[in-house]
């Protein structure tokens, strides 16, 4: 059974920074790629950054660019999300999502809160 | 971006009764393989989403019959034949032609009349 669990979520000061990860299992993980995806407070779904499955090729959204670095480590089975600078609008819940073969996304984590106030 | 649309936002619906959701593209989601690069997913009250419908009209593992999915290029339904009281939540269509750009409909919110 895939399973993927996200932790690090807390509150944090404007131009803070978080460290989130997210643990694999039930799956190969160096297999496949990964991404990151938000949801702010009552909002629908926007897409934060994916990797590929050997961590060699990263993108991100436009609204995280510069900020916000993806990673994994296949030895662990964990993906990261590093984000700095962080502001009131990157408030949301973070769902860590793995890809298919296909290139979209068939499972998710249950999420972890950012909340990012003074 | 490939920015995606659906209506309704919001569809009150009655048990046993169908119901259909449309989306669109703002580009043709036809990869050059074929497939129509067009997902589905549910998000239930309190939990994360949840795959539907992916690569246009194939029903992901454990789905119900009465969910299906249309379409291709640009415009594509999801429709479930008989409504259940457990279908309540939040629909969004997804693109992934551009993966892993994906980008999200808006949402549309499916409750019990």
């Amino acid at each position: 059974e895939v399973q993927l669990l996200e932790s690090g979520g807390g509150l944090v000061q404007p131009g803070g920074s978080l460290r989130l990860s997210c643990t694999a299992s039930g799956f190969t993980f160096s297999t496949y790629a990964m991404t990151w995806v938000r949801q702010a407070p009552g909002k629908g779904l926007e897409w934060v950054s994916g990797i590929s499955n050997s961590g060699d090729n990263t993108d991100y959204a436009d609204s995280v660019k510069g900020r916000f670095t993806i990673s994994r480590d296949n030895s662990k089975n964990k993906l990261y999300l590093q984000m700095n600078s962080l502001r009131a609008e990157d408030t949301a819940v973070y769902y860590c999502a793995k890809e298919t073969s296909y290139g979209f996304v068939d499972y998710w984590g249950q999420g972890t809160l950012v909340t990012v106030s003074s | 971006d490939i920015v995606m649309t659906q209506s309704p936002l919001s569809l009150p619906v009655t048990p046993g009764e169908p119901a259909s959701i449309s989306c669109r593209s703002s580009q043709s989601l036809l990869h050059s393989n074929g497939y129509n690069y067009l997902n589905w997913y549910v998000q239930k009250p309190g939990q994360s989403p949840q795959l539907l419908i992916y690569l246009g009209s194939n029903r992901a593992s454990g789905v119900p019959g009465r969910f299906s999915g249309s379409g291709s290029g640009t415009d594509f339904t999801l429709k479930i034949s008989r409504v259940e009281a457990e279908d309540v939540g939040v629909y969004y269509c997804m693109q992934a032609l551009q993966s892993p750009l994906f980008t999200f409909g808006p949402g549309t919110k499916v409750d019990i009349k």
